[in-house]
């Protein structure tokens, strides 16, 4: 168990929906980040929050967006969701985000767009 | 913008033998740090090994042991007397920057034969 808590595992929904999924960081953690991983594109980072600020985005649409609260956990937004969103999103944290920090990751949610 | 490159879709190993499994990357960094990921069919994204770049001595850990060749960008891991338990997908990740970003290779598909 990695300490990072994903929820819910697994999620079907219909194009056109709008979805939200949760992550809780490992105790301590203050960074977190937010991956997808789809056959076509293999594991892609997408955003990235620091004790309640975006620190870093990556290949982010802007149909999607997320959040860090204070209470560190945080939030995936999907809108709009086309067939093509389909796929699995990691959330992952670490103590501080620099360097080699390693980077736990939860066991992610399972997106089903139909 | 940094890359990473696995070329090997696919291995087999017999248990108790030994596989390596490739990845090359890009960097103009000179100071860095390579990781191995594990995803077993749980999903779970799991740290097996980690490198950093200014240390010449290959990282070790029980049976994982990488192969770190710097001038030729490359980062390979060795699974010594292969377990079942060792069929997973691997990923060799480049973390970016001060924020460590994962940057992902496409993975490798390792499975075990008994």
């Amino acid at each position: 168990d990695s300490g990072v808590t994903q929820t819910p595992k697994h999620l079907i929904t219909a194009t056109g929906q709008r979805v939200t999924l949760r992550c809780s960081p490992r105790s301590g953690d203050l960074s977190v980040y937010w991956y997808q991983q789809s056959l076509d594109q293999g594991l892609q980072f997408l955003i990235q929050y620091y004790n309640g600020e975006e620190r870093a985005k990556g290949n982010i649409l802007e149909r999607f967006s997320a959040q860090q609260f204070p209470d560190l956990h945080s939030e995936l937004n999907l809108s709009s969701l086309e067939l093509g969103d389909s796929a699995l999103y990691f959330c992952a944290s670490s103590a501080e985000g620099g360097g080699g920090t390693e980077a736990f990751f939860g066991q992610g949610t399972r997106l089903t767009v139909v | 913008a940094q890359t990473v490159t696995q070329s090997q879709p696919e291995m087999s190993v017999q248990e108790a033998e030994t596989v390596t499994l490739s990845c090359t990357y890009d960097t103009s960094e000179s100071d860095y740090y390579l990781f191995w990921y594990k995803q077993p069919p749980s999903r779970q994204m799991i740290l097996v090994i980690r490198q950093e770049a200014y240390k010449q001595q290959n990282a070790t850990e029980n049976r994982f042991s990488v192969n770190f060749q710097k001038a030729a960008k490359s980062f390979s891991l060795k699974i010594s007397d292969s377990q079942l338990g060792d069929a997973a997908m691997y990923f060799c990740a480049y973390p970016t920057g001060a924020n460590s970003k994962l940057t992902f290779g496409k993975g490798i598909t390792l499975s075990v034969r008994p």
